[in-house]
């Protein structure tokens, strides 16, 4: 089975600060990796698929980029309504398995 | 734009089956897309249960594939899930989803299950 790892766990961020969240697969998975917001109390919200497509809606200052094993999530400039818990999750097309990363919390300084 | 609600009971006892249900607006589930289950155990992480394509194909997380079963109905535009054989680790929010390919785009707010005598 592929194990899905991020760090860091958290990180404490004040608003206007770049954050970059890594997600390592344990075997190459091309592009087939997705990125999560979650908030309390809330299901997780798509912000980027296949890695580096921005999904519709998704303001412009999430970006994604990676392939094979290694991932990062980027928020160029983070925003008061940024602070939440963001999850990697791959798609294995064989077995079709789909596993979360163990999460990322963002929270203010 | 596709909406879903999860449904079915808040609380179920150690060694029955928890049964939910997912039902879709929006779109219909015989046109497309795959539907699945995830679940998160209270202060935890994301966990997959499984995927039912609308070919009927169903993909289960292999450490819950012996307890698992999703179906679909398309008459009433809705698919299941049934887990059998709980306990208190499966305590969770139940969430159903969709999504076209290798993601999902689509979730329901989320259904808490607690098992408990």
């Amino acid at each position: 089975d592929i194990q899905m790892t991020q760090s860091p766990s958290s990180v404490s961020a004040s608003v206007g600060d770049r954050v970059t969240i890594t997600c390592r697969a344990s075997q190459g998975i091309s592009s087939w990796l997705a990125w999560y917001q979650q908030k309390p109390g809330k299901a997780p919200k798509l912000l980027i698929y296949a890695a580096s497509s921005l999904q519709s809606g998704v303001p412009s200052r999430f970006s994604g980029s990676g392939s094979g094993t290694d991932f990062t999530l980027t928020i160029s400039s983070l925003q008061p309504e940024d602070f939440a818990t963001y999850y990697c999750q791959q798609a294995n097309s064989f077995p079709r398995v789909f596993t979360f990363g163990p999460g990322t919390k963002v929270d203010i300084k | 734009q596709v909406q879903l609600q999860e449904s079915g009971p808040g609380l179920v006892k150690p060694s029955e089956t928890l049964s939910l249900t997912c039902a879709v607006s929006g779109y219909s589930i015989s046109s497309g897309y795959y539907w699945g289950w995830i679940r998160q155990p209270p202060g935890k992480g994301l966990e997959w249960i499984g995927s039912i394509y609308h070919s009927g194909s169903t993909y289960y997380n292999p450490s819950l594939k012996s307890r698992v079963t999703i179906s679909v109905d398309t008459s009433k535009n809705q698919f299941s899930l049934k887990l059998s054989s709980v306990t208190a680790a499966d305590t969770a929010v139940y969430y159903c989803a969709s999504g076209g390919g290798e993601d999902f785009d689509y979730w329901g707010q989320g259904t808490l299950v607690t098992v408990s005598s």
